[in-house]
């Protein structure tokens, strides 16, 4: 069974520009979450979607992102116009409806490097 | 907040020696804890958990018990070996939101 998987890998851009990250659950996990790890901090919560519905999205920094979970599929967040302060790891998690809720598989990241 | 702090790195350590890394946690409701472990180039896996007090969980070697009277999830293992190089990260959940620590690099030398 496939895992998490994340696109692309790296991303650098120049401030001002805009980046889309993608995130491909694994099959069948309604449950998807984004989260983020600015220079060497902890890896902070993004949002929480079930299926195609933002359940909560309190740990979004500013109207600058924007998640999207079309079909209840794969998952997009984009961020427009990039500032400096984006820049980090962008990680996505998913899990089962119904299951262990707090089981959470994440996939490897993205690097944003904005510069 | 929910918080969780774990101690700074990096961490550098020979084969064979004793690994602990600290961490604590806000005792806000009842959490489970977990430790994740991201090797060079991979995602973030889950390494161990413990849903309750007391419980000990254990993996690869590695365990960390659940203590609520001192709020805190140590990792440990006995003996490292060079493929446990790699960031290890404490968390929290109290529902499906993980609150993470910052995470400890280890890095383990032949």
């Amino acid at each position: 069974e496939a895992g998490v998987t994340q696109f692309p890998s790296h991303s650098v851009i120049e401030k001002g520009q805009t980046v889309t990250l993608r995130c491909d659950p694994i099959s069948g996990h309604d449950n998807l979450y984004w989260y983020r790890r600015v220079m060497g901090k902890e890896i902070k919560f993004l949002l929480h979607f079930v299926k195609e519905s933002k359940q909560d999205e309190s740990g979004m920094p500013n109207n600058r992102f924007l998640a999207e979970r079309t079909g209840g599929t794969y998952s997009t967040l984009k961020v427009q116009p990039a500032e400096l302060e984006d820049s980090g790891v962008y990680f996505c998690a998913s899990s089962p409806q119904g299951g262990r809720i707090n089981e959470q598989f994440f996939g490897p990241g993205t690097r944003l490097t904005v510069l | 907040g929910d918080s969780v702090t774990q101690m700074e790195g990096p961490v550098t350590l020979s084969e064979e020696a004793f690994l602990t890394i600290n961490c604590t946690y806000t005792a806000t409701g009842y959490p489970s804890l977990f430790w994740y472990v991201q090797y060079p180039g991979e995602g973030l896996q889950l390494l161990l958990k413990a849903t309750k007090a007391d419980d000990k969980g254990s993996n690869k070697g590695f365990e960390a018990t659940y203590r609520k009277e001192t709020t805190s999830f140590h990792l440990e293992k006995g003996s490292v070996q060079v493929s446990d190089s790699a960031v290890y990260f404490c968390a929290r959940s109290n529902d499906y939101k993980l609150s993470f620590g910052a995470g400890t690099t280890v890095t383990v030398r032949a």
